[in-house]
């Protein structure tokens, strides 16, 4: 159980494009989902926190324009990197937890990088 | 040009042997505690929990160790296998595993 899928695993694209990052849990419904980004050889950061059906919390330093996050349903979350920049490439990870006490713990997609020429 | 970036501390340790990973966090609210495995190229995965009203747990060959007083955890690995090689990262949170906050990780290397 506790299965988060992420489409696409990889991606390249031209500079000014925008590309867009599905996350969705196989097996349970996820009231709350995460994106974080990481760099090589660096810890996760957190980009924002997503409930469905209403707006992203981003944090600070985050561009909410730039990132834009949608949660239309309990089983998929979208993150849309605007006007990719060659700054942007990164590793994006998503990750869901359900609204119960047993299903507190956030589990993780398997990630999508990205890279921006 | 010579690229600088940041080395993980790293732990190396004979397959067979038990491995211990140490984590400091630094917000004495925070009630919740996760381990993760990060494989290379592939996102972390869960490997134990633990609130904050106990002060050890264990799962299949891995022990998770609680010390609120000095704010410090460790995952404890039994007779580490090559294929627990990768980069082990510690979480916490307040308010029941709400907003996760990583620590930088570790990079457990097994020898043959």
């Amino acid at each position: 159980g506790a299965v988060v899928s992420q489409h696409p695993s990889w991606v390249i694209c031209k500079s000014g494009t925008s590309v867009k990052i599905e996350c969705r849990s196989l097996d349970f419904q996820a009231t709350t989902m995460f994106w974080y980004r990481q760099f090589p050889k660096q810890s996760l950061m957190l980009m924002a926190t997503s409930n469905e059906g209403s707006k992203a919390t981003y944090e600070q330093g985050v561009e909410k324009d730039k990132f834009l996050i949608n949660h239309a349903s309990l089983t998929l979350s979208t993150l849309t990197v605007t006007s990719a920049h060659p700054e942007d490439s990164s590793f994006y990870i998503c990750s869901a937890r359900g609204d119960s006490r047993k299903q507190e713990t956030q589990y993780f997609g398997p990630g999508t990088r990205l890279l921006v020429l | 040009g010579e690229s600088v970036g940041l080395h993980l501390p790293t732990l190396s340790v004979q397959e067979g042997d038990n491995s211990i990973i140490n984590c400091a966090y630094s917000n004495s609210a925070s009630d919740y505690f996760i381990w993760y495995k990060q494989e290379s190229g592939k996102g972390p995965q869960f490997i134990i929990d633990i609130r904050s009203n106990m002060d050890k747990r264990q799962g299949q060959r891995v022990t998770v160790l609680l010390n609120k007083t000095v704010k410090h955890l460790s995952l404890q690995i039994a007779a580490t296998q090559p294929g627990d090689s990768a980069v082990y990262f510690c979480a916490e949170s307040t308010g029941g595993g709400n907003k996760l906050t990583f620590g930088t990780g570790t990079q457990l290397k097994v020898e043959l």
